[in-house]
């Protein structure tokens, strides 16, 4: 079993719509971070969440510690929004454990 | 400068060669990290540098060698490798190691023929 699961595995939305990803983790962690990676990219970090919510223009991302959940939520999805999204927790013990992503494709 | 930077971008190389991949950040950072990265999967670490020392080295076979020549600078040297070892190879950096916000590279891209 990983310790960091994201849902779902690939999404295609129309343009416009609100988008919500999800991650789920099992290990105890210091940091919760949503990273973007565009194809053939680098990962640019999105968010650091250790509690509550967080936002960033079309972004937000929220975790709730007593369920180890986190979403990541996209307002008014516009096609540049398409990469995969990947959920990475940091552990206590030091190390970092990223989920599997979710490939995330935005049709106009 | 919030950026890492690597080099090169791209590395096509035989199976008998030595080549090195480049990491830098001029941040501060007393973390740094490589990973390599397959299609469709997820980042792997490979190796964790902490204040110049190696901290974690995943199993790595020795055909990848780390270095750390000084806090702001990180390679990985290449000897003998596989096609199997063709991927996307991220470096990444930290303030500390452990949980906190690390900061990526773009990658090098490597194909061994």
């Amino acid at each position: 079993k990983n310790e960091v699961e994201q849902s779902p595995q690939n999404l295609t939305a129309q343009e416009g719509e609100f988008i919500t990803i999800n991650c789920s983790y099992s290990v105890g962690i210091s940091a919760l971070h949503w990273l973007q990676q565009h194809p053939g990219g680098g990962i640019v970090s999105l968010f650091m969440l250790s509690s509550g919510k967080k936002k960033h223009g079309r972004l937000i991302a929220t975790i709730n510690i007593q369920e180890k959940h986190s979403s990541l939520h996209i307002t008014a999805s516009h096609p540049r929004d398409s990469a995969v999204y990947i959920c990475a927790v940091g552990g206590a013990g030091n190390q970092f454990y990223f989920g599997t992503g979710t490939s995330l494709t935005v049709i106009p | 400068d919030t950026e890492v930077t690597q080099t090169p971008k791209h590395l096509v190389m035989g199976m008998t060669n030595k080549k090195s991949l480049k990491c830098e950040q001029h941040m501060g950072h007393r973390a740094m990290y490589w990973y390599k990265q397959k299609a469709k999967k997820p980042p792997e670490l490979m190796f964790v540098y902490s204040y110049e020392k190696l901290s974690i080295n995943e199993s790595v076979p020795s055909r990848f060698s780390p270095e750390c020549p000084n806090s702001s600078l990180l390679n990985l040297h290449l000897h003998a490798l596989q096609p199997e070892d063709s991927a996307l190879y991220l470096c990444a950096s930290s303030q500390a190691q452990g949980g906190n916000e690390q900061f990526f590279g773009p990658g090098t891209r490597l194909t061994v023929l």
